[in-house]
């Protein structure tokens, strides 16, 4: 079974600018994540997708920070413009759901994608 | 105040010895408890899951909750060197990992 993709792995980039990247679940997990991982710090969760629908985005920067997922199953997070304290890691994660909506209780992460904001 | 503290480390022992890593929250409403092992520049992946309190033993690993004192323990046992990694205690007030709430992470290392 093929895991989470992401892409790219390592993104360097100037303040203000624009940035996307891109992740790709495991095939048939109706649940996405994207967290946000600083130098030292644990995963913080953005946003939460259930197929194509957001679950929770309580956590995302509105202002800066946008996420899609059309189909229901890839899914791209923006930031624009960017800020020096967006230099992170950048995890996506899925997970599926069992038969009468039971969540699974294991979440499976991608590499990441490394963000440096000079 | 965080919701929920880890000592970041690092932590550094022999191979063999016993590791204990800690984690302790705030937040009455977390019922579900988890251990994730991040090796450096890769994801995180799950060690344990634990839902009441008490111990949950697993190969050589056994997760403890003891929810009265909000605090939960992993435990090591013949530490190995591909141990070595971050291992992140994350927590949820919802079934199904959903909405986790991660520590910092300690930083592990075991030396031959």
């Amino acid at each position: 079974e093929a895991g989470v993709a992401q892409s790219p792995r390592y993104k360097i980039i100037e303040k203000r600018q624009s940035v996307a990247f891109w992740c790709n679940p495991i095939s048939g997990h109706a649940t996405l994540y994207w967290y946000q991982q600083i130098l030292g710090q644990g995963p913080k969760l953005l946003i939460q997708f259930q197929n194509n629908g957001v679950v929770d985005d309580s956590q995302l920067p509105k202002d800066r920070f946008s996420a899609e997922r059309l189909k229901g199953v890839d899914s791209t997070l923006k930031i624009q413009p960017a800020k020096l304290e967006d230099s992170a890691v950048y995890l996506c994660a899925s997970s599926h759901i069992r038969p009468g909506l039971v969540y699974s209780d294991t979440q499976y992460f991608g590499p990441g994608t490394r963000l440096t904001v000079l | 105040q965080k919701e929920v503290e880890q000592d970041p480390g690092p932590l550094s022992v022999p191979e063999g010895a016993i590791v204990s890593l800690n984690c302790t929250y705030s937040n009455s409403a977390f019922q579900y408890f988890m251990w994730y092992r991040q090796y450096s520049r890769k994801g995180p992946e799950l060690l344990m899951y634990t839902y009441s309190s008490g111990n949950k033993e697993d190969g050589r690993f056994t997760a403890q909750v003891d929810k009265s004192s909000k605090y939960i323990s992993l435990f090591i046992r013949d530490s190995q060197p591909s141990d070595s990694a971050t291992y992140l205690c994350a927590m949820s007030s919802i079934q199904g990992a959903q909405k986790l709430v991660f520590g910092q992470g300690t930083r592990l290392t075991i030396n031959p």
